[in-house]
């Protein structure tokens, strides 16, 4: 059973940078398969923003992918999620998850809700 | 990026009935869609992958349908754990976009 889990401040300031860490358990993140992230403004829908394969390779969503990093460190059996720049728009519940058979998500963090604000 | 969008919107149902959410892609994703179920102040949970094939632990309840554009989802038997949310997503291209949701309520 994988489990993964959010981790990373609440709060952001406007032009900051947002930083998570999804730590994983139940798997290494060396396996064959694309670890992600995800968003969901309060009451709101689901945005996918971008995921990583075991490789190293990325791939964002074009909406984000000027302010988006995601990178792994497999020493700590963890990914993590940059998204520069913020602003308002930004607030929102941050799930990490892991991703197969193409974009699937087959399994979810328990969410992390990011505010920005001043 | 492919627009995918679920109806209704919401729905008011009581138990024992049979539901169907519908979800229309934007242009062809053969059978690369999925469904979740999330609940108040939870993640979401994969219910169906591959348009029609239930995820491991999943009641059999649950039922999906359709390719490429026009897919259901179907509950068969509505049970008290069965009101949520239930979103769609397709897998075809990235980057794989959800339908706004349906909102499955207590009538």
């Amino acid at each position: 059973q994988v489990q993964l889990q959010e981790s990373g401040p609440g709060l952001v300031k406007p032009s900051e940078t947002l930083s998570l860490t999804c730590t994983v358990s139940g798997s290494s993140i060396s396996s064959d398969n694309y670890w992600g992230w995800i968003r969901q403004p309060p009451g709101k829908g689901l945005e996918w923003i971008g995921s990583i394969y075991h490789s190293g390779s990325t791939f964002y969503n074009p909406s984000l992918k000027s302010r988006v990093t995601v990178s792994l460190d497999t020493s700590k059996n963890q990914f993590s999620l940059k998204l520069s720049s913020v602003t308002a728009a930004d607030t929102a519940v941050y799930f990490c998850s892991r991703e197969m058979a193409g974009t699937t998500i087959w399994d979810w963090g328990q969410g992390t809700l990011v505010t920005v604000s001043s | 990026d492919i627009q995918m969008t679920q109806s209704p919107s919401s729905l008011s149902a009581s138990v024992g009935d049979r539901v169907t959410i519908t979800c229309r892609a934007s242009q062809s994703i053969r059978s690369h869609l999925n469904w979740y179920q999330q609940k108040p102040g939870k993640a979401p949970n994969l219910l169906i992958f591959a348009a029609s094939s239930l995820q491991s632990g999943v009641p059999s309840r649950f039922s999906g349908s359709g390719s490429g554009t026009d897919f259901t989802l179907t509950i068969s038997s509505l049970q008290p754990e069965d009101f949520a949310t239930y979103y769609c997503q397709q897998s075809h291209s990235t980057p794989p976009t959800f339908g706004g949701g349906t909102k499955v309520e207590i009538k």
